[in-house]
């Protein structure tokens, strides 16, 4: 499979403990999103990557979040201190765009998520 | 700001009937409109989208969307639906000329329930 995947699928932690999760994107997509699901709503933007560069930043992401894409493949979500509004689905997803603007293949593609439980 | 609207929260549909999910949507310019189904404990798959063109886009699995410029909506579409179908169902909205265009904006979702 060749998609994009995340890791772990699920993780309960306890408040006030640091997780980390992991995304794969499709191997040539240079950039890559981090979105948030709560329970009944749909996907919330938190931040994207074209290669190694973090270009936005939502309001949601408060500075307890960081996030990594060190060599512009796989990328890293940090939560430190977590708070039991942090339970959520946190969903990775992967795009190719192309030099010259808005590509037609600027489809995101999602990864299975990582749902985070905060006891 | 972008912003998305999927006014039904559920549609109950029976096997065989057509199938219809609505949605509108507000831009600034002219928008990059997609639909994402969800099934239970897994991400978002991609259906369909509009970037221009046709304003009947044709997808996966059967799934068509007609953007209407004027309602500002695109409704996703289904001449026969499959119990298969069941899914949670999302239409998303990218602005291109807004310097924070590239994210997408999601509607709050559709629940579609396709009885035997």
């Amino acid at each position: 499979d060749t998609g994009v995947s995340q890791d772990p699928r699920h993780k309960i932690t306890k408040r006030g403990q640091n997780v980390t999760f992991r995304c794969d994107p499709i191997s040539e997509h240079n950039r890559l999103y981090w979105y948030r699901q709560t329970l009944g709503q749909g996907p919330e933007f938190l931040t994207y990557f074209q290669n190694e560069a973090q270009l936005e930043k939502s309001r949601l992401l408060s500075d307890r979040f960081s996030a990594e894409r060190p060599k512009g493949s796989f990328s890293t979500l940090e939560i430190q201190r977590t708070e039991q509004g942090d339970s959520a689905m946190y969903l990775c997803a992967s795009s190719l765009q192309g030099l010259a603007g808005w590509s037609s293949t600027d489809t995101q593609y999602f990864g299975p998520g990582t749902r985070l439980t905060v006891l | 700001a972008q912003s998305v609207a999927q006014p039904e929260d559920q549609v109950n549909v029976a096997e065989g009937n057509p199938l219809t999910v609505k949605c509108t949507y507000s831009v600034s310019g002219n928008p990059y409109l997609f639909w994402y189904v969800q099934y239970p404990n897994r991400g978002l798959q991609f259906l369909l989208k509009y970037i221009t063109g046709d304003n009947l886009v044709k997808g996966s699995y059967g799934f068509e969307a007609e953007f209407n410029k004027s309602q500002t909506s695109f409704h996703l579409k289904k001449p026969s639906a499959l119990v298969s179908d069941s899914a949670l169902y999302f239409c998303a909205v990218r602005d291109p000329p807004d310097p924070a265009g590239n994210k997408l904006t999601f509607g709050g979702g559709t629940r579609v329930l396709v009885k035997p």
